[in-house]
Order: structure tokens, then sequence, then C-alpha cells
């Protein structure tokens, strides 16, 4: 079985300050995806980024990056430029690649706050 | 495009008592997941169907909790007889292919008094 730590239950940053959210997990899968949400206050799942396994290349979506260590199995979360609307619980997932489909197995999230 | 659709919002009811919490997935998602989320135990998968057929179904807590899909658009949970312990955060969420994210809905949030 799969299992996801996130050993940060809270973090606080400056508002346009950096910020790294840690994430580790445990698989013996070679090929498999995993994806950083958000939970704003609103109670939504936001997808922020995703990764690719098998690609070494670190995922980058604007504001927000990767540092995608496999043999570490490590996946931390880069903030760059924190905004108030970063506030959030973050989540780190990891999912199996199979044909019929596999479920998201989740951290215990890391809930942020970005100070003005 | 429309996200996925859950209703109700909130939903507060006393023990005993039949729950259906019901979803719509995205247009054109072949995959829909059922996810509850607590203070205690997280986000944790409760069933996922592909094509309408359910998979895995192996996060369901006992026959209290029921899931359908009758069609591509349209899924129920049903927790028949609720329990104080079944309050949480339900989501649904749906997928267009197995390796595609997972998008979810705004949640329901189930309170058993």
């Amino acid at each position: 079985a799969q299992t996801v730590t996130q050993s940060q239950p809270e973090m606080s940053v400056q508002e346009a300050e950096t910020v790294t959210l840690s994430c580790t997990y445990d698989t013996s899968e070679s090929n498999y995806y995993l994806f950083w949400y958000k939970q704003p206050p609103s109670r939504q799942m936001i997808l922020v980024i995703r990764q690719e396994a098998y690609k070494q290349q670190n995922a980058t979506e604007n504001r927000f990056s990767v540092n995608f260590q496999k043999a570490a199995k490590s996946f931390s979360l880069k903030i760059s430029d924190s905004q108030l609307g970063d506030t959030a619980m973050y989540f780190c997932a990891f999912m199996k690649i199979k044909s019929s489909g596999d479920k998201l197995t989740f951290g215990t999230g890391t809930r942020l706050a970005v100070r003005p | 495009d429309a996200g996925v659709i859950q209703s109700p919002r909130h939903e507060v009811t006393e023990m005993g008592q039949e729950v259906t919490l019901r979803c719509k997935p995205i247009s054109g998602h072949d995959y829909l997941f059922w996810y509850r989320q607590t203070m205690m135990r997280g986000l944790e998968l409760l069933i996922y169907f592909n094509n309408n057929v359910p998979i895995d179904d192996s996060g369901m807590p006992e026959d209290r909790f029921s899931a359908k899909m009758p069609n591509a658009s349209f899924s129920t949970l049903k927790i028949q007889p609720s329990e104080p312990r079944d309050s949480a955060v339900y989501f649904c969420a749906s997928s267009f292919y197995s390796n595609q994210p997972q998008h979810f809905g705004d949640g329901t949030r189930l309170s058993i008094l």
C-alpha cells in the first residue's frame, strides 16, 4: 500500500516571499503520478500541479513549482511570491497508473497561512 | 464548462435517518470517485466507478453505505441508517481517464445529530 507523509502540519509565510511545503511517499511502484491539491476555506479541492514519475523535469505552473526527487521519494511544492489567496490547506497525493484507474492517496495536509 | 456538481451543500439530519448525497460528474468523464474527509482520518476514498460500473468499493465503511451510478451523468451515495460518526464532508470527483487529474465538487457537509 502507498503512504503519503506531510510532516509540516502548519506553516506561515510573509506575503511576496517564497515557501516550500514538504511531501514524502512510500511505494513499490515505478510509474505513478503525484499531485498537489489546495483546499481554501471555501472547502473546494483545487488541483495545483501534477508530476508524472517518468518525467525527470520538475513540473511548473506559474508561481507553483515542484522539486521531485524520485530516488528519495520526495515531492515538495514551492510557492513563489506568496499571495494572500494562497492561504489554504495543501494536500500532497499519490496515484498509481492502472488501466482501470486508481484512487488518490492523500497526505494529512499542511495548513499554510500567508501574512499580509 | 460546469464542474462536478454536488448536492446538497449542507445536510443536517437526525441519527437513524436515511441520507442521500448526489453528484453530477463533468460531462465526458468516465471515472467517478466518492471521498470522505474527516479530521481524524483525512481524505479517504470510499468507492469509484468506471463507465458507471463500481470498480473498487473497499473503502465503503460498512453495509449502511451504498453507492450507485445509474447513468453517466449521475451518482448517489446513500447512508441508511445514519449515525453521528458519519458526520464528515463528502466529496465527489471525476476524471476523463484513469491517468488524468481528478476534478472535485464542492463537497457536501453532512452533520448527523
